[in-house]
Parts: C-alpha cells; structure tokens; sequence
C-alpha cells in the first residue's frame, strides 16, 4: 500500500458533469495539496492544505472545488469542466515543519470530452 | 517568486555509464530545501535525494548525487552506473523552508537509457 493513494487512477467526463477526485494519506502528515500536470508544462500548484485550512488557492478557476474534511482526505470537485482541464491531477502530502519533502500518489488522468 | 529551471528536456545515456542533469533556480530566501523527484511511466512521483540549502555537503543516495552550487544557485543531479530502471522524466524542485511546503518544480528533464 503506498502512502498516498489517488482515485480513480483514470477519469473521462463531459463538460456538464460533475465528478470528485479522491486523496488519501497513510502517512500521518498534516498539510496536503493538488497539483495539475499538463504536457509540456510544469507542475502547477493548485491548493494547500494545512490542518484541514486551506492556506492557498493558486488562482485555480471555481469549476475546480478542494474540500478537506480531515488532515488525512482531500478531494477535488469538478463541474463544468473544459477540455483545457484536461490533465494528471496529482496529490502530495508532507509534515507542515521539519520534513520538508512532499509525497505523492500516482495521480488521476483526467479526459474533459 | 522562486523559479526553477531545467534547460535540458531530453537525456540519454548507455547503461553503466554516468548522467548529470542541469537544474538552476532563483530565490531571495537563504534557508531552503532542494529536491530532484523522478516519474517513470507509472506517473507515480518519487523522491530521489534531498539538499539542505544550509549544508555545504553534497547530498548522495546510493548512484545518486548532487552537485550544489549555493552562490551559482545551480542544482544538479548525477547519476553514476545508469541502470534500465532509471529511465523517467526527473523534476528539479525547490521549496522554502518555512510553513506548509509548497513545491515550485522544472520543466523536467526525460531521461532514455541504452542498452
């Protein structure tokens, strides 16, 4: 089991749908974030999460939701999506202080058709 | 705001042989952390090796090794006796050193192994 765990690993929508995307961590860390990876284009940071408040929001549009119930969840909401959102949508958590490496899970591919 | 920089998007090298992979960045903080993270296909990101801007010593993790250059602000990775399974695109990544950690990667560099 890897300490952070991504579903679903491959998600197709259409633009009027609305899905979630899921992160969950093992790792007993308290901050979490989402990443957009696109071709060609390097990771962006999308929200941070620490101890459940969101601490940023990288002007990411509101078609994009993160909600964080808990230091160990966090999803992303998705609504009316364009097929420029299509991406690896990637979560990584770390400890707030003292080890600062972030660990990801294996993403969520995401298709806006 | 911090940026990093990989200026080279595609490497190869012949098994056994030795890689190095350019990573320069610019900040104003003085205390920081630098990463090099690699993703094979699986997509999955993984930690390779960790530098403390603080520490004069390189980092090193078994083939892997850094060569830090804190007033040149260059990062770069070495990778000695190139195995198969090391072919991936690596990410140059830095983060500050205060509150939650928040990444700032390259453009990545994809790494072909020959064998």
């Amino acid at each position: 089991e890897t300490g952070v765990t991504q579903t679903p690993r491959h998600l197709v929508m259409g633009m009027t749908n609305k899905k979630s995307l899921k992160c969950e961590q093992h790792l007993g860390h308290n901050a979490m974030y989402w990443y957009k990876q696109s071709a060609k284009k390097p990771l962006e940071l999308m929200f941070v999460y620490n101890f459940k408040e969101q601490t940023e929001n990288n002007s990411v549009p509101s078609r994009f939701s993160p909600e964080c119930p808990n230091s160990s969840h966090l999803f992303l909401h998705l609504h009316t999506l364009q097929p420029e959102d299509s991406a690896l949508y990637l979560c990584a958590s770390s400890q707030e202080r003292g080890q600062p490496e972030a660990f990801f899970g294996q993403g969520t591919r995401l298709t806006v058709v | 705001a911090q940026t990093v920089t990989q200026s080279q998007p595609e490497m190869s090298v012949q098994e056994a042989e030795t890689v190095t992979l350019s990573c320069t960045y610019d900040t104003s903080e003085s205390d920081y952390y630098l990463f090099w993270y690699k993703q094979p296909p699986s997509r999955q990101m993984i930690l390779v090796i960790r530098q403390e801007a603080y520490k004069q010593q390189n980092a090193t993790e078994n083939r892997f090794s850094v060569n830090f250059q804190k007033a040149a602000k260059s990062f770069s990775l070495k990778i000695s006796d190139s195995q198969l399974g090391d072919a991936a695109m690596y990410f140059c990544a830095y983060t500050g050193s205060q509150g939650a950690q928040k990444l700032v990667f390259g453009q990545g560099t994809r790494l072909t192994i020959n064998p």
